[in-house]
């Protein structure tokens, strides 16, 4: 079994939906985020937690939230989707230790309409 | 502002072919180098980590280099299963939250 999981893989919403993306991990980490892959942008933050009890906006925040409900998972919302939100979307996850690497999921493809 | 330039964009090489991807980077302090290998469709697959110059990491047909300035990942004899897309990303001493800053990868292509 994969050690980041994420859901739905595809998904096609209508502008102004909220719609919701999972990504549960065994790996044991307590560090997760979420990316966002754009063609000529390549991948950016949009959200990391270092815990359950800490979250933090990164680079692309606007528009978005999270939750993270346990260690193992970690959910990104779009509150009012827009056809701009239309992307890959990674979660990854990492240990603490310093310059740990990043595990990434297999990738939500979002169509929004 | 931290940036990752990778080159060339776009590779294609023939089976056996051995060359290199480039990554230069701009950061104030480096945590770690990573590079990733993502074929379409599909999440970025971890390859290495460098941390200080000099160091290198060989991984079958795979070696990555790296100088205060870049990175290479120089393909020994590749073969049309290496074909993907290869991401270098850095992360700063400063970044807070660990954030990695990618570039925008070399899609490469191996024809039998």
């Amino acid at each position: 079994d994969a050690d980041v999981t994420q859901t739905p893989r595809n998904r096609i919403t209508k502008t102004g939906k909220r719609i919701m993306l999972e990504c549960s991990q065994t790996k044991g980490h307590d560090r997760m985020y979420w990316y966002r892959q754009d063609p000529g942008l390549g991948l950016r933050l949009i959200y990391y937690s270092f815990d359950v009890k800490d979250i933090n906006k990164g680079e692309i925040s606007d528009g978005y939230s999270v939750s993270r409900q346990a260690q193992a998972k970690f959910s990104l919302s779009l509150e009012s989707a827009i056809p701009n939100q239309t992307a890959l979307y990674f979660c990854a996850t990492s240990a603490e230790t310093y310059g740990a690497t990043q595990y990434f999921g297999p990738g939500t493809r979002l169509l929004v309409l | 502002e931290d940036q990752v330039t990778q080159s060339p964009e776009a590779l294609r090489l023939q089976e056996g072919e051995s060359s290199s991807l480039n990554c230069s980077y701009t950061v104030s302090g480096l945590r770690g180098l990573f590079w990733y290998r993502q074929d379409p469709g599909k999440g970025p697959e971890f390859l290495f980590t460098l941390y200080s110059a000099g160091e290198e990491k060989e991984k079958e047909r795979l070696k990555a280099t790296l100088t205060k300035k870049e990175s290479f990942l120089h393909i020994t004899a590749p073969k049309p299963e290496d074909s993907a897309t290869y991401l270098c990303a850095v992360q700063a001493v400063e970044t807070s939250g660990s954030r990695l800053t990618f570039g925008e990868g070399t899609q490469l292509t191996v024809n039998p």
